[in-house]
């Protein structure tokens, strides 16, 4: 499975945007780009997905660069309850998802 | 929303016995997978299945670990005999299989404990 590298952690204050990178310099033509993640004592959680264009929904905005070589997970007004885990995920269709250790995001009241 | 159900929620149980956890895959998802996570190794796949058929277990330590779908609503993850070492939250998702780009869904997983 071709690897993606994030940063251990970032903090954010309530209602300002975040912006959460992940680089994957060896992903597959095939492979969709995937974002989970863990709230406390909870399982991982959809976010979001795309393949090469930017993708929106009602919890996340997805950049994708156009070498797709990094993407950018954007929460565009941080709440408490959005303080998480968040797991970038390279996965060909159908196939397993594979963690990796994912940013902590704290946020700041 | 739909869910994946998870029983039971917290097992606590002494080493050398033996552990099942079930899972109620979401209707109509044909693909399960069994993760567990530890504060050390984070989330590990163990094993998947479609339509019922074991895929990859690779991840799974075979001497004491066994999973199965004895059909298409119950997945089941059994330990025989349990060690402390086992002590962690497994996770079971499911999802809509090969070609399907949708996320999968996770259960609220089981903690056990082994003492």
């Amino acid at each position: 499975d071709a690897k993606t590298t994030q940063p251990n952690s970032m903090e954010s204050n309530e209602e300002e945007p975040v912006h959460l990178p992940c680089n994957h310099s060896t992903i597959s033509g095939t492979d969709y780009i995937h974002w989970y993640r863990q709230l406390p004592s909870q399982g991982p959680e959809y976010v979001i997905h795309g393949l090469t264009s930017n993708v929106n929904n009602r919890m996340a905005s997805l950049a994708i660069a156009e070498d797709r070589k990094s993407s950018t997970l954007i929460l565009h007004r941080a709440t408490l309850r959005d303080a998480a885990v968040y797991y970038c995920i390279l996965r060909a269709a159908g196939n397993k998802l594979t963690f990796g250790g994912g940013t902590r995001v704290l946020v700041k009241p | 929303d739909a869910r994946v159900t998870q029983t039971p929620r917290h097992k606590v149980t002494e080493m050398g016995q033996e552990v099942t956890m079930r899972c109620q895959p979401i209707l109509g998802h044909n693909t399960v997978f069994w993760y567990r996570q530890t504060m050390m190794q984070g989330l590990e796949l163990l094993a998947y299945f479609r339509n019922r058929a074991p895929l990859d277990d690779s991840g799974m330590p075979k001497d004491r670990f066994s999973a199965e779908m004895p059909d298409a609503t119950l997945a089941t993850l059994k330990i025989q005999p349990s060690e402390p070492r086992d002590s962690a939250v497994y996770f079971c998702a499911s999802g809509l299989g090969q070609g399907s780009n949708y996320g999968y869904t996770f259960g609220s997983g089981t903690r056990l404990t082994v003492v």
